[in-house]
């Protein structure tokens, strides 16, 4: 079955520092979101992003379908930014996500 | 639009006894999803609906685990005989699918199961 990595597995960054998280899936797909998991567990859909660039304030991403990749851009991160980061791919015509293991982000006052 | 609804947030059980949870979806949204999540691990799919329609069930679901969705608007996820090995973060998530998915996931905030 198609595979999906991050990297880094694990980020520590100081206040106001930019971070790129980058996802790499080995089948084409359908579509690819991105997550970010907070400390108390909720999951929130960041980009719905199957292909292109998407921008909502401080965040980014754009997805490489040809190539198969996709990068999360964090700018002037502040600490609630820290939590896990997930990218998750809907390959082919299949109803599951198949989910990366995630980036553990820390942002240091 | 009040997102997903799950409840309870926490439940606490013995082993050997049944739980139920539910999940009430974003009203707009045809699809609804069941994951579970242990600690430091990306979430596991469980099963999913498409209106009523359960449409397809993880190999890994055991025949203790049941869920419903009944006239296609809440959903109940229902474990019977709980052993300590369920415990973990169960998760609904719903999205609009037609044709193709249109929009993300959304999730809602999870049933943390811990079984004693």
């Amino acid at each position: 079955g198609i595979q999906v990595e991050q990297s880094p597995p694990d980020l520590i960054l100081q206040e106001g520092a930019n971070s790129t998280l980058r996802c790499n899936f080995s089948d084409s797909v359908n579509n690819l979101q991105w997550f970010h998991q907070n400390p108390w567990g909720q999951l929130i859909n960041l980009f719905y992003i199957p292909s292109g660039t998407k921008q909502n304030g401080r965040l980014s991403a754009t997805t490489v379908a040809t190539e198969r990749y996709s990068l999360l851009y964090i700018s002037s991160s502040q600490t609630t930014d820290s939590g896990v980061y997930f990218c998750a791919v809907e390959p082919g015509s299949n109803y599951q996500l198949i989910w990366g293991a995630g980036t553990k982000l820390i942002i240091k006052p | 639009d009040t997102g997903v609804s799950q409840d309870p947030r926490h439940k606490i059980t013995k082993r050997g006894q049944n739980v139920t949870f539910r999940c009430d979806p974003i009203s707009e949204h045809n699809r609804l999803y069941w994951y579970r999540q242990t600690l430091g691990q990306g979430p596991e799919f469980l099963t999913y609906f498409q209106n009523e329609a359960q449409l397809e069930k993880s190999r890994l679901l055991s025949d203790r685990f049941s869920a419903e969705r009944p006239k296609g608007s809440f959903s109940t996820l229902e474990i019977q005989r709980t052993e300590q090995g369920d415990s973990a973060m169960y998760l609904c998530a719903s999205s609009f699918y037609s044709g193709h998915l249109l929009g993300g996931y959304t999730f809602g905030s999870g049933t943390r199961l811990t079984v004693v």
